[in-house]
């Protein structure tokens, strides 16, 4: 069974940069995409970006310029970095497995991250 | 970027309705659309897939239609498992695009 977890800190200071860890277990990160998506307290699912296992990325155009994705197959884990947060960047931030025949079919539980002086 | 509309936001139903819920993309996306359900302090779950197949172990009431441009999620007669709230996305190409979200309440 794919397992999914992030990690990571849970309070960023504004102006710094958000790092977040996906480490997938129970399957190879082959030949899938891995998303990530955020969702503020209260409001809808925001996609924003995935990458494939030969680094090939696509972003949200909305945070394009402040979010990069990487991945090291060799130890299954997938990195979120999201410069010059503010608050509006305070959100649930989730990995997902993804394919583009049926989309996100596994998800991690989520981490939750505040952006706060 | 093609743009997912989804309506209601919110739906109020009891138990043993029939729901329906819209979503709408900017742009025709063939059949490229993907329904998921989250409950509270959830992640997301898979409901459907390629606007119609279901996923599996997902109850047979949970059914899927469309093309193009409009689609829809039905669920024949609402159980109380099934309130939570309900997403569409656009997925396989470009940004993977989600709907707003439509809430189904008792």
């Amino acid at each position: 069974q794919v397992q999914l977890q992030e990690s990571g800190p849970g309070l960023v200071k504004p102006s710094e940069t958000l790092s977040l860890t996906c480490t997938v277990s129970g399957g190879y990160i082959g030949s899938f995409y891995w998303n990530w998506i955020r969702q503020p307290a209260g409001k809808g699912l925001e996609w924003i970006g995935r990458i494939y296992e030969n680094g090939n990325t696509k972003y949200n155009p909305s945070l394009e310029g402040r979010v990069t994705m990487s991945v090291e197959t060799s130890k299954n884990q997938i990195f979120l970095n999201l410069k010059s947060v503010t608050a509006a960047d305070t959100a649930v931030y989730y990995c997902a497995r993804g394919s583009v025949l049926v989309g996100l079919d596994y998800w991690g539980q989520g981490t939750r991250v505040s952006v706060s002086s | 970027d093609i743009q997912m509309t989804q309506s209601p936001s919110t739906l109020s139903a009891s138990v043993g309705d029939r729901v329906i819920i819209t979503c709408r993309a900017s742009q025709s996306i063939s059949t490229w659309l993907a329904w998921y359900q989250q409950k509270p302090g959830k992640a997301p779950k898979l409901l459907i897939h390629k606007a119609s197949s279901l996923e599996g172990g997902i109850p047979s009431r949970f059914s899927g239609s469309g093309s193009g441009t409009e689609f829809t999620l039905t669920i024949s007669s609402l159980q109380p498992d099934d309130f939570a709230t309900y997403y569409c996305q656009r997925y396989n190409s470009d940004s993977w695009t989600f709907g707003q979200g439509t809430k189904v309440e008792i």
